[in-house]
């Protein structure tokens, strides 16, 4: 199994750009997440979604969209990027209570 | 609702010292509790987790135990190595399937040799 994986591993764009990071699972889980990092602040929630076709809004999911059509895969767009989505993005499935992190993606913004 | 708070960082020890970063919380019920450990350039791991009260976690010397009364899950390892330099992540979750895990801010903890 190669678990989670994500793609890109770094991305910089300018300001008003848009893109798309990819997550995608093989352990067939249903439940996935998207998480940004930044200093001091840990980990905050986006989007997760709990199976195919059904997504929900985490803590902070203004300027980013989800979308989940597949079990597989769930990626994360950015609309309009801006400097304050300056930030290390991590992917997680999860199986019962026990989540699997991505190696996540470093995205600057300038 | 639901938080976690974790000692500030960083904490830095030589090799071979006790470890204990503390992490408390604030949850309705019996959430289930979890250390998370993040390498440099990597991300989460899963370290420990305890589900219920006086559950003990352990995994690679670590230990944390599920103390309802304190609601605390303080990590500890009693002789730390240079390769354990990381960041560690306190988390709960109220434990069904579609809930929620929430996370503290990360204490990054540095070995000396």
């Amino acid at each position: 199994n190669a678990g989670v994986t994500q793609t890109p591993k770094f991305q910089v764009l300018k300001t008003g750009q848009s893109m798309t990071l990819q997550c995608a699972q093989d352990m067939n889980h249903e439940y996935m997440s998207w998480y940004r990092q930044d200093p001091g602040m840990g980990l905050r929630l986006i989007h997760y979604s709990v199976g195919a076709g059904i997504t929900d809004q985490g803590e902070v999911p203004n300027g980013y969209n989800v979308s989940r059509s597949t079990t597989e895969d769930f990626p994360l767009r950015l609309l309009s990027a801006a400097p304050s989505q300056t930030s290390v993005y991590f992917c997680a499935s999860r199986l019962g209570v026990t989540q699997y992190f991505g190696p996540g993606t470093r995205l600057t913004v300038l | 609702g639901n938080s976690v708070t974790q000692m500030e960082g960083p904490v830095t020890l030589s090799e071979e010292a006790f470890l204990t970063i503390n992490c408390t919380y604030t949850a309705t019920g019996y959430p289930s509790l979890f250390w998370y450990v993040q390498y440099p350039g990597e991300g989460l791991q899963l370290l420990l987790k305890a589900t219920k009260a006086d559950d003990k976690g352990s995994n690679k010397g670590f230990e944390a135990t599920y103390r309802k009364e304190t609601t605390s899950f303080h990590l500890e390892k009693g002789s730390v190595q240079v390769s354990d330099s990381a960041v560690y992540f306190c988390a709960l979750s109220k434990g069904s399937s579609a809930s929620k895990i929430i996370f503290g801010s990360g204490t990054r903890l540095s070995i000396r040799p």
